[in-house]
């Protein structure tokens, strides 16, 4: 059974800090990776997105994806109070039958503290 | 990315009904899904939900609860059938955009509340 585990937190970092969250998953088949942020009663919003080994960076998001140790994280730079939300990881195989299906963790809340 | 609109935004529903949620699209997809987000769960995908086939249901989901229709590529429903109250939750639409098969992002509608008394 296909599984992605996140912390679920709530993580408390002070504003302007980086924000850490982690993720790892257990199916070693998943290629695809991604980070979604869910406001309270909102739905979930695509932020990353990263399909190879190393770092990826939008901004003050970073992406980071070791495929060997089967994690990947999420680095919020100069972290905001508006950056207050549920942090999802979801993971996909990158071909074949149902490649398109995301697996989803349970979500990491976090709370920037003004 | 495409604008996703969900009808209706939430409804509270007795027992023994059925509810259909509409999803639209702005824009043709090439692929649309239908997730679920119990209270203080994450997501968990019902189906994806076919143009012009029967809709590919998940482990533990079945057409006869969850009947799905997508007869074009900008629009699909999902019916909550013969519900409960086990059935309240956020139900999701999402589509997959753009042409390239390798890339698998995809992007959330607003949801839909279910309340079943």
């Amino acid at each position: 059974q296909k599984e992605v585990e996140q912390n679920s937190g709530p993580l408390s970092v002070p504003e302007g800090a980086i924000a850490s969250l982690n993720c790892t998953y257990s199916d070693r088949v998943s290629q695809s990776f991604f980070w979604y942020r869910q406001y309270s009663g909102k739905s979930p919003e695509l932020i990353m997105s990263i399909y190879s080994n190393g770092d990826k960076e939008d901004g003050r998001f970073t992406a980071q994806l070791n495929k060997a140790s089967q994690y990947v994280s999420l680095l919020i730079r100069d972290s905001q109070p508006s950056d207050s939300a549920t942090y999802l990881c979801a993971v996909a195989p990158n071909s074949g039958a149902g490649s398109y299906q995301l697996t989803f963790g349970k979500g990491t809340k976090l709370s920037v503290i003004p | 990315s495409a604008v996703i609109s969900q009808k209706p935004s939430r409804d509270i529903c007795q027992r023994g009904t059925s509810l259909t949620i509409q999803c639209q699209v702005d824009s043709q997809v090439t692929m649309m899904f239908w997730y679920r987000q119990q209270p203080g769960q994450s997501l968990t995908l019902i189906a994806t939900a076919n143009q012009g086939s029967e809709a590919t249901y998940e482990s533990g989901f079945v057409i006869d609860k969850f009947p799905i229709s997508r007869p074009n590529l900008t629009f699909s429903t999902l019916t909550v059938s013969n519900m409960s109250p086990e059935d309240s939750s956020i139900y999701l639409c999402s589509v997959k955009t753009g042409t390239s098969g390798w890339a698998r992002e995809q992007y959330f509608g607003p949801g839909t509340r279910l309340t079943v008394t």
